[in-house]
């Protein structure tokens, strides 16, 4: 069966400071794979998506970027934190060919900038 | 642009109550609809997906509907418990990309 891990669980940063939240999937090869942001208050916002190594799409300008070295990697990460990148983030992956399209999510990162 | 909208914000019902989550989109050319279940502090789990070719899926207590037309989803509950008790989102997914568009959610709690 497949499996998503998000690390870390949560995150408590400077402003200012770098990020890195990484995403791995097993089970799978060759999933599609998303990050999403999660405001309070706010709905889901999709930021990145990938459809493989190397390939990435953005969906809103901003101060993140995402990264995929691996298959089954995708990483997400930022130079200079802002305090407006607080959020829950959150790891998709679909498999590619699949018809249905079925997104499938992982546990999520609470990330607080301060 | 698509927007999702879902109703009631909140619901609180209680136990044993069958109950109806609405959900509604502008954009009536989809590809698919889903419905999520979000415990607090937690991911996302599927609920069921419907094809827009497709007019209702059921898992279990759980059944969705899907009026294309009329840009509308309805996500039905039979015999609610007190472990149905979370945030419940729909999602819609246009007809020429992987994007997926949520609602804000509708946060239901089921009394004992």
């Amino acid at each position: 069966s497949q499996t998503i891990h998000q690390w870390p669980a949560t995150l408590v940063q400077p402003v200012g400071s770098p990020l890195s939240l990484e995403c791995t999937v097993e089970g799978t090869s060759n999933p599609n794979l998303y990050w999403y942001r999660q405001a309070a208050g706010r709905g889901l916002q999709l930021l990145f998506y990938s459809v493989g190594i190397g390939q990435i799409s953005s969906e809103v300008p901003q101060n993140l970027s995402a990264s995929r070295p691996q298959d089954r990697q995708f990483i997400l990460s930022s130079k200079k934190l802002l305090l407006s990148d607080s959020g829950f983030y959150l790891c998709a992956w679909s498999a590619r060919g699949n018809l249905r399209d079925e997104q499938f999510f992982g546990p999520g990162t609470r990330l607080t900038v301060l | 642009k698509q927007e999702v909208t879902q109703i009631p914000a909140a619901l609180s019902v209680p136990e044993g109550e069958n109950l109806v989550l609405n959900c509604s989109f502008t954009d009536s050319a989809i590809y698919n609809l889903q419905w999520f279940r979000q415990d607090p502090g937690k991911g996302l789990t599927s609920l069921l997906l419907i094809q827009s070719s497709q007019r209702e899926q059921t898992s279990g207590r759980l059944n969705a509907s899907l009026d294309k037309s009329s840009g509308r989803s309805t996500l039905y509950i039979a015999a609610s418990q007190p472990g149905d008790s979370a945030t419940y989102l729909c999602a819609v997914r246009g007809g020429s990309n992987y994007k997926l568009t949520f609602g804000k959610g509708t946060l239901l709690t089921v009394n004992p």
